[in-house]
């Protein structure tokens, strides 16, 4: 299995600022993934991040809103840009590739973000 | 584009019961399909995960079928315990391994 970090843990924002959670995996990996939950629903991926290429954005989601880094095969960056409450929600990463067991993800513990 | 639907949204039953729960999903063409546990707070945890090819996994009290051709899922467990209230995901994998969850089923178990 492969231990995730997610920096901050929660955090309360005020409208039209930004906010970046850091994702650490503690063996490289080849594939994260950037998901959203909000309030009493399930989760919704927002982006593929994988190491040497652009993010892959699902419908709905676009880079100027969620940017994405991933510099290495250990760590990525989800920044949410230009907050407003509707943004309110639970974000975690998930890794699927080398230093995992095949194909199962494993996540985050989450970074539970609130917007005043 | 795949949706994923569990039933029942929420289950309350006594303790040792042996329970079901269901999951279905509208495109057949997955990768695999896995199940997590996410208790209140908390990040998800991963129960078990089927392959595409495979008929079904267990793991302990737990064991998850796979009808692909269905588009049809179960989970059961076996004598239900407390410690095995939290909600439950179903999670569909396509094939560039992104994942769609259905709304998942809320697991109350009574001592």
């Amino acid at each position: 299995s492969a231990v995730i970090s997610q920096k901050p843990s929660r955090d309360i924002c005020q409208r039209g600022t930004s906010l970046t959670i850091q994702c650490q995996v503690d063996s490289q990996v080849t594939m994260m993934f950037w998901y959203r939950q909000q309030p009493g629903q399930s989760l919704t991926l927002i982006a593929t991040a994988n190491q040497g290429s652009e993010a892959t954005y699902e419908s709905g989601f676009v880079i100027d809103k969620f940017p994405i880094s991933r510099p290495n095969l250990t760590f990525s960056t989800l920044t949410v840009s230009n907050l407003s409450p509707e943004d309110s929600s639970i974000y975690l990463c998930s890794v699927e590739g080398r230093g995992t067991s095949t194909d199962t993800q494993y996540f985050g513990p989450g970074t539970r973000l609130t917007v005043l | 584009k795949q949706e994923v639907t569990q039933i029942p949204a929420a289950l309350s039953v006594p303790e040792g019961e042996n329970l079901v729960l269901n999951c279905s999903f509208t495109d057949s063409a997955i990768y695999n399909l896995q199940w997590f546990r996410q208790d209140p707070g908390k990040g998800l945890t991963s129960l078990l995960l089927i392959q595409s090819s495979q008929r079904e996994q267990t793991s302990g009290r737990l064991n998850a079928s796979l009808d692909k051709s269905s588009g049809r899922s179960t989970l059961y467990i076996a004598a239900s315990q407390p410690g095995d209230s939290a909600t439950y995901l179903c999670a569909v994998a396509g094939s560039a391994r992104q994942l769609t969850f259905g709304s998942g089923t809320q697991l109350t178990v009574l001592p």
